[in-house]
């Protein structure tokens, strides 16, 4: 079975710090990763995808994938309340497979 | 742009009967996903179509069902409801292109409540 794992939290952190999310994954053959945010009641919105290893940065946020130690970060700096939503890790299996393998999600709480 | 439309909304039914829900995707997006979601089992896979056909299953039961148009709309089944088939019900559609990875852009869902 062919996973993707995240810690369900809650994590919380105040306002300002940075929060640090984490995701592993079973299947060595994935090759990238998306970083998703849904608030409560609403769908999930898409926030970064990551396809190499290393960082990747897009304004407060940055995604990091170690595909040797099968694991896919997102940072999140100068943590806002408005952050507060819970975070989906996603993956695709290797190959041609457009399945996208969800994890529970992290949810996480920013707080003034 | 517009993004993915599903519709409805909300939906009340009762134990035995069937539902029908709909989605339209981004215009020139090909694919279409649908999952269940629910608190306890977050995001789950039921299908994907692309081009009229379902490319993907997930682990459901045989009463649940889909299609897709040749506008790319798409429509999933639900026959014989269970009181655990109450959860939101999303659908993402993608803009398929070479290569295996390709980000999903979500509709609102529909909220599936059985009684």
């Amino acid at each position: 079975q062919k996973e993707v794992e995240q810690n369900s939290g809650p994590l919380s952190v105040p306002e300002g710090a940075i929060a640090s999310l984490n995701c592993t994954y079973s299947d060595r053959g994935s090759q990238s990763f998306f970083w998703y945010r849904q608030y409560s009641g609403k769908s999930p919105e898409l926030i970064m995808f990551i396809y190499s290893n290393g960082d990747k940065e897009d304004g407060r946020f940055t995604a990091q994938l170690n595909k040797a130690s099968q694991y896919v970060s997102l940072l999140i700096r100068d943590s806002q309340p408005s952050d507060s939503a819970t975070y989906l890790c996603a993956g695709p299996p290797g190959g041609n497979n457009r399945k996208l393998i969800w994890g529970l999600g992290t949810s996480l709480a920013v707080n003034p | 742009k517009a993004g993915v439309t599903q519709t409805p909304r909300y939906l009340i039914k009762t134990r035995g009967q069937q539902v029908t829900l709909s989605c339209s995707p981004i215009s020139g997006h090909r694919s279409v996903s649908w999952y269940q979601q629910t608190p306890g089992q977050g995001l789950q896979f039921l299908f994907e179509y692309f081009s009229e056909t379902q490319r993907n299953k997930g682990n459901f039961p045989g009463r649940f069902s889909g299609r897709q148009f040749s506008n790319s709309r798409s429509e999933m089944n639900v026959s014989t409801l269970e009181l655990g088939d109450s959860a939101l019900y999303l659908c993402a559609s993608s803009f398929t292109k070479r290569g295996p990875d390709t980000e999903a852009f979500f509709g609102q869902g529909t909220r599936l409540t059985v009684v």
